[in-house]
């Protein structure tokens, strides 16, 4: 079945960089936009960045523009974030998830990992 | 950037009560385009409602989902225990994909 498993969550100081993974199986994500989330402790859910299914369109939330990246790496189905530039306010449990579309009508997303934890502490 | 707020921020009800949740958005968001989830703790989102009022695939009809232009419900028409949980809704209209702060209904 459909499965997302995200690692490479960690401590880090401020300043310094991670890469998360995010593998998928079951799916191909060449046919999918995938998207990365986060939250906060005890905050609520915010949007990270998106890498359309073609991989041709990237997107970020203006806090982590041009500090985070996205890409993904078809052959090993596998969807990353690199994480630079670490701040203590992007400590979080970051999630992948599949996005779906069907008929230009936004069905969300319906497979989500498990989550990695972040913690960016001097 | 599109702005969602939910409200209220917390739901006080027991099981078998009605529970009824907003979304407002800054500016007009298609109804094809808002999807609402539910994170239990400890757990992560669970898809429930695409296009504003599509319930996901097994997802109880208990569960609805209604509105358009800048205002959206969600709605929990006999509360179950399992239904206590997180409730946030988001727009994919354009980047930045916000979602709204959450909706916690707890237990009266």
């Amino acid at each position: 079945q459909v499965q997302l498993l995200e690692s490479g969550g960690g401590v880090v100081q401020p300043g310094r960089s991670l890469r998360l993974s995010c593998a998928a199986s079951a799916f191909s994500l060449s046919r999918h936009g995938m998207h990365w989330v986060r939250q906060a402790p005890g905050k609520g859910l915010e949007w990270v960045a998106v890498v359309s299914n073609d991989g041709s369109i990237k997107n970020y939330a203006d806090s982590v523009k041009g500090r985070f990246t996205i890409s993904r790496d078809t052959t090993r189905n596998t969807l990353f974030l690199q994480l630079d530039s670490l701040r203590p306010e992007d400590t979080a449990v970051y999630y992948c998830a599949r996005f779906v579309a069907e008929a230009g009508i936004s069905i969300g997303f319906d497979y989500w990992g498990q989550g990695t934890p972040v913690t960016v502490s001097s | 950037e599109i702005v969602l707020t939910q409200s209220p921020g917390t739901l006080s009800l027991s099981p078998g009560e009605r529970a009824t949740l907003s979304c407002r958005a800054s500016q007009s968001v298609s109804t094809s385009h808002l999807v609402w989830y539910q994170q239990r703790p400890g757990q992560a989102p669970r898809l429930l409602i695409s296009g504003a009022s599509s319930r996901a695939t097994g997802i109880p009809d208990r569960f609805s989902g209604s509105g358009s232009g800048t205002d959206f419900t969600l709605t929990i028409t006999r509360l179950e225990p399992e239904d206590f949980a997180v409730y946030y809704c988001q727009q994919y209209v354009s980047s930045p994909y916000t979602f709204g702060q959450g909706t916690k209904v707890e237990i009266k």
